[in-house]
């Protein structure tokens, strides 16, 4: 069975800050992976996933993340945040040959202007 | 466009009552799951259809949760004898193929339940 930590369930920042929030999987199997942001009371939003190839993976808003299979870590990074970042994020994994979505407890990063 | 169609998007329900939430996915879509995030907590499974496969219900907290999805289509997550614990967002969630893919799953935006 698969599992996901996030490190941080409160990440605070200033704007133009950079941020990374972390995230470390735990699966026998090949996995892919994904980061979601939830903003107040809407659903979830993929930002980017990591299915195969690069490692480095760049998604929506400026963000991207990192697969780092030695360290079974896929860590979501942004070199400089707004307020409007401000929201719930979400590392999930899936293993190739499954179907079921994994998530983590989430990470609340809040930017303070 | 429409994505993820869940209805409704708030519930209030007296402890002890049945509730039925509904799920509408992205047209197309063979693949529909139901997730619970309680408050302060992450995303937990609690049922996934694909196609006319029998579903995955390893997730349903008790036999007080059950699901159905008629027509491959519109899903609904039934909550019987409903108990304070149950208080939550139900996300419905779909993908064009749940198996051995990375396809993006789309959420919807919950539906938000409070039993009191």
């Amino acid at each position: 069975a698969q599992s996901v930590t996030q490190l941080d369930s409160q990440v605070p920042v200033f704007e133009e800050a950079p941020v990374e929030l972390r995230c470390n999987y735990s699966s026998s199997v090949s996995v892919y992976l994904f980061w979601y942001v939830q903003y107040p009371n809407q659903g979830l939003q993929l930002l980017l996933k990591y299915l195969s190839g690069s490692t480095l993976v760049k998604g929506i808003n400026g963000f991207e993340a990192e697969f780092n299979k030695s360290q079974t870590s896929f860590h979501l990074r942004k070199p400089s945040v707004h307020i409007s970042d401000t929201a719930e994020y979400f590392c999930a994994v899936k293993e190739t040959s499954g179907s079921r979505l994994t998530f983590g407890e989430g990470t609340q990063l809040t930017v303070n202007p | 466009g429409a994505g993820v169609s869940q209805s409704p998007s708030n519930k209030v329900t007296e402890k002890g009552k049945d509730v039925e939430l509904r799920c509408d996915p992205i047209s197309g879509h063979t693949a529909l799951y139901w997730y619970r995030q309680s408050l302060g907590q992450g995303l937990e499974f609690l049922i996934y259809f694909q196609g006319n496969s029998a579903p995955d219900k390893s997730g349903l907290p008790s036999d007080r949760f059950s699901a159905e999805r008629t027509g491959g289509s519109v899903s609904t997550l039934t909550i019987q004898r409903t108990q304070q614990e149950d208080s939550a967002v139900y996300l419905c969630a779909s993908s064009p193929q749940g198996g051995i893919s990375g396809n993006t799953i789309y959420f919807g935006e919950g539906s938000w339940l409070t039993v009191v």
